[in-house]
């Protein structure tokens, strides 16, 4: 069974640029999370859909992040424009279809932004 | 509101040795998972074990092994006889119940085990 794919696996940007980051989740997941990770840090959540409704997007700063999930199966994170302090890994997870079942992750997009 | 503790930032040990990472955590429900994941060097957050907070049965896989605790609101996790391919960043994560109960993960530990 295919895991989490995530692309690209790196990007280097210039702050007030915009990126764009893929995930494509396990086949027959309902639910997709973004997680940011700053370094020394654990993964903190961005945003939870569920199928193509988001669930949870309460910590997702929304005047320069947004995310979609259109078909209810993969989805685009977008930053625009960058700041230096999102410089992070993004990972991506998906479940079954609760939070408490077993996310797996994908191996993630590593951002810096100079 | 729901928190864990990985008090220990960096572990070294050598080789073979046996090693505990601790995991505390606070929650006001009564209904809550817990997990432990890996993160190798590669970066990928890598599975290990997931225990809902009915179920206080030690458990046992291999060279690991999980003791949760209600009473302390612990759940440790040991590697018996350490390798060097056990080298990697330890998270233990808490969810509680409910559609937003999204997982809360601990700061990690860095475990470093050396030949």
């Amino acid at each position: 069974e295919a895991g989490v794919a995530q692309s690209p696996r790196y990007k280097i940007i210039e702050k007030r640029q915009s990126v764009a980051f893929w995930c494509n989740p396990i086949s027959g997941h309902a639910t997709l999370y973004w997680y940011q990770q700053i370094l020394g840090q654990g993964p903190k959540l961005l945003i939870q859909f569920q199928n193509n409704g988001v669930v949870d997007d309460s910590q997702l700063p929304k005047d320069r992040f947004s995310a979609e999930r259109l078909k209810g199966v993969d989805s685009t994170l977008k930053i625009q424009p960058a700041k230096l302090e999102d410089s992070a890994v993004y990972l991506c997870a998906s479940s079954l279809v609760t939070p408490q079942e077993t996310q797996y992750f994908g191996p993630g997009t590593r951002l810096l932004v100079l | 509101a729901q928190k864990v503790t990985q008090a220990q930032t960096e572990i070294s040990v050598v080789e073979k040795e046996d090693v505990t990472l601790d995991c505390v955590y606070e929650t006001r429900d009564t209904t809550y998972y817990l997990f432990w994941y890996k993160q190798p060097p590669s970066g990928e957050l890598v599975f290990l074990i997931r225990r809902n907070s009915f179920d206080e049965q030690n458990e046992i896989s291999g060279r690991y092994s999980w003791n949760f605790q209600k009473s302390t609101s612990s759940f440790n996790f040991t590697i018996t006889a350490s390798q060097v391919v056990d080298s990697a960043v330890y998270f233990c994560a808490l969810s509680e119940g409910g559609s937003q109960g999204n997982l809360i993960f601990g700061k990690g530990t860095k475990l470093s085990v050396k030949p």
